[in-house]
């Protein structure tokens, strides 16, 4: 089973930031959060993934809380091309031998970006 | 740079046919990966390769064979096709010795067993 919690849908204003939250309260020391998104229906494509520090790249920002039992990926200002599943996955990083370095998908949050 | 390239892109078939989906990457990964995605679901994992020459089974692997001789080819191969398998199938790969490893991900098999 997916290891995170997501909300099933949510909807974004063009422009405005879009922030997506996951739960993921069984978490180790050890495992990262990675964000993918899928675009309709091609192959998802990777965002964002950090350990306990806030990261931010040219696509995102992901905030973990202290705890590390809950994040939340930032999208600054979407657009309709933003529109997609988004994916929250937890997994160890880093050199592995078997199925930790696999990603466990679980159902997603399905972003509409509105104009 | 091509990345990781599935083929065919669409195919129809029969009860009982069998066919390879395949699956090449050029960036040199260890890692590769099977999913498939039904309707409203998110991606299952079905087999996976460490490297040359090491499979594994992952969520739901009933149906499906893969072997994995070369890095860069990983086929998946179904030995008698049934509707259950009608899904979309992707490939992933990865870098398994970097740190910070993203998986990158071919656009899809749409599969249609009829």
């Amino acid at each position: 089973d997916a290891k995170t919690t997501q909300p099933p849908s949510m909807d974004c204003a063009e422009g405005r930031a879009a922030n997506l939250p996951c739960n993921h309260s069984t978490i180790s020391g050890n495992e990262y959060v990675y964000w993918y998104r899928q675009i309709h229906s091609q192959g998802p494509q990777y965002i964002i993934h950090g350990l306990k520090n806030n990261e931010t790249n040219e696509m995102a920002s992901l905030i973990i809380t202290e705890d590390r039992k809950s994040s939340t990926l930032i999208l600054p200002h979407a657009t309709l091309r933003d529109t997609a599943v988004y994916y929250c996955i937890v997994r160890v990083a880093g050199k592995y031998g078997g199925s930790q370095g696999n990603l466990i998908f679980g159902k997603g949050t399905k972003l509409s970006v509105k104009p | 740079n091509a990345g990781v390239t599935q083929t065919p892109k669409f195919q129809v078939l029969k009860t009982g046919q069998s066919m390879t989906l395949q699956c090449a990457q050029d960036m040199n990964h260890e890692y590769m990966s099977w999913y498939r995605q039904d309707p409203g679901m998110g991606l299952r994992l079905i087999h996976y390769s460490v490297g040359a020459g090491i499979t594994d089974q992952g969520e739901v692997p009933n149906g499906y064979n893969v072997s994995r001789s070369t890095t860069e080819d990983f086929p998946l191969r179904l030995l008698s096709a049934a509707p259950s398998q009608t899904s979309v199938y992707f490939c992933a790969s990865s870098n398994r010795e970097r740190l910070n490893t993203e998986a990158f991900f071919g656009q899809g098999t749409r599969l249609t067993v009829v």
